[in-house]
């Protein structure tokens, strides 16, 4: 059975651009959870999506959005990137809302912003 | 608002030698625990976890960890450590109802010398 799996794995942007991030759950996960790690600073929430809506935000600007798909795929995308953007993105999957169903992590995709 | 502690980003120990992470938390009502580990270039991949019931709790890969409500603790330990065991340590912590979306400490990089 294939994990979650994340695309692209390295992106590199300059400053002011856009960034899209993708990621596919393992089969049959409706939720989908983003996170960013940057470097010292442990992971971040993000975005929680589940069958389709946006169920919670963490602390970030209105320029870092998502969505999920009807396939439960996901994308997360950051306008006007700044150079503290530079992180790794984990996406990670589970069955549904609740802390007892596990999260499956991806590999994450390592942005660098220049 | 819930809060997790990882007071040590470094640890070094030998190969053979036992193992203690710690990890303390900060939450009104009885937490749910985990650990996680990730390799390097890795996603991160769930170790143990702790909902309810029996303090000590055992993982994959020989670790346990046991919860510790009067110091607000939830310790990572293996006996002896072996040199695939190299990587970073997350601790998290999460509510059981609401947003199902657990905390992140800054977690410990265990490097292991032979």
């Amino acid at each position: 059975e294939a994990g979650v799996t994340q695309s692209p794995t390295h992106l590199i942007k300059t400053r002011g651009q856009q960034a899209t991030l993708r990621c596919s759950p393992i089969s049959g996960h409706t939720s989908v959870y983003w996170y960013q790690q940057a470097l010292g600073l442990g992971l971040q929430f993000l975005l929680w999506y589940d069958e389709g809506e946006e169920r919670n935000r963490g602390n970030f600007p209105p320029r870092f959005s998502g969505r999920q798909f009807p396939n439960y795929s996901s994308e997360l995308n950051v306008n006007a990137l700044e150079l503290e953007d530079s992180a790794l993105y984990l996406c990670a999957s589970s069955t549904g809302p609740g802390l007892t169903n596990e999260a499956f992590f991806g590999q994450g995709t390592r942005l660098t912003v220049v | 608002a819930q809060s997790v502690t990882q007071p040590d980003i470094h640890i070094t120990v030998s190969e053979g030698a036992s193992l203690e992470l710690r990890c303390n938390y900060s939450y009104g009502a009885t937490p749910y625990l985990f650990w996680y580990v990730q390799s390097p270039g890795q996603g991160l991949q769930l170790l143990l976890k702790y909902f309810s019931g029996d303090t000590l709790v055992q993982g994959i890969k020989g670790f346990e960890a046991e919860f510790k409500r009067s110091q607000s603790s939830f310790n990572l330990r293996k006996p002896s450590v072996h040199w695939s065991d190299a990587a970073e340590y997350f601790c998290a912590v999460g509510a059981g109802g609401g947003s199902y979306i657990p905390t992140f400490g800054r977690g410990t990089s265990l490097i292991v010398h032979p």
